[in-house]
């Protein structure tokens, strides 16, 4: 297991259509995060899961986005109705939740979506 | 006013400088602070986290945390061309999980051989 792992790595898509991306953790880590990155900004949260439950989301998180990780294990981010302003990098990190408390998140190198 | 604030930059060194990189925060409630590397067009990495005040160092870096003064910073010794990259100060959003990050904008660094 080398990291984070995110695909695509680059998505080019029209206004108005569907896009997934998918998000593969480090094997052994419980959480895992999503943040959207604009040029030029720091990321921004969205979503995380515990293991296979959706525990938070943010005011970011519009309806035209949804996130899953159906077996607590990779995770997809689907934007319905893409639009311009959904351009950006998206950012998958995880981090294991132990009895000795969290572990630093790893990040991912991103999916970065271009809406034309 | 963001609650974590960082200077975009551009910042421009001479090879062997020592860098200073600072953040300031507003919620008092934040007591774990982070710092990331992100290179062009890749995922941020962690290369320090402390908590509380004072100072943490690991090599030719050290972190440095004024809680009384909500200051953050970040100094790089001897810097290199291959520190050229984007820092970005963050810290757990309180009442948040330890992941969900409030971030800084990023400071932008160049190290000139």
């Amino acid at each position: 297991d080398t990291g984070v792992s995110q695909n695509p790595r680059h998505k080019i898509t029209k206004r108005g259509q569907n896009v997934t991306f998918r998000c593969d953790p480090i094997s052994e880590h419980n959480r895992l995060y999503w943040y959207r990155q604009t040029l030029g900004q720091g990321p921004e949260f969205l979503t995380y899961f515990q293991n296979e439950a959706q525990l938070e989301k943010s005011r970011l998180l519009s309806d035209r986005f949804s996130a899953e990780r159906p077996k607590g294990s990779f995770s997809t981010l689907e934007i319905q109705r893409t639009e311009q302003g959904d351009s950006a990098m998206y950012l998958c990190a995880s981090s294991f939740l132990g009895g000795d408390g969290n572990t630093e998140a790893f990040f991912g190198q991103g999916t970065r979506l271009t809406v034309v | 006013q963001k609650e974590v604030e960082q200077d975009p930059g551009p910042l421009s060194v001479p090879e062997g400088a020592i860098v200073s990189l600072n953040c300031t925060y507003s919620n008092s409630a934040f007591q774990y602070f982070m710092w990331y590397r992100q290179y062009s067009r890749k995922g941020p990495e962690l290369l320090m986290y402390t908590y509380s005040s004072g100072n943490k160092e690991d090599g030719r870096f050290t972190a440095q945390v004024d809680k009384s003064s909500k200051y953050i910073s970040l100094f790089i010794r001897d810097s290199q061309p291959s520190d050229s990259a984007t820092y970005l100060c963050a810290s757990p959003n309180y009442g948040g999980s330890q992941g969900n990050l409030i971030f800084g904008k990023g400071t932008k660094l160049s190290v000139k051989p």
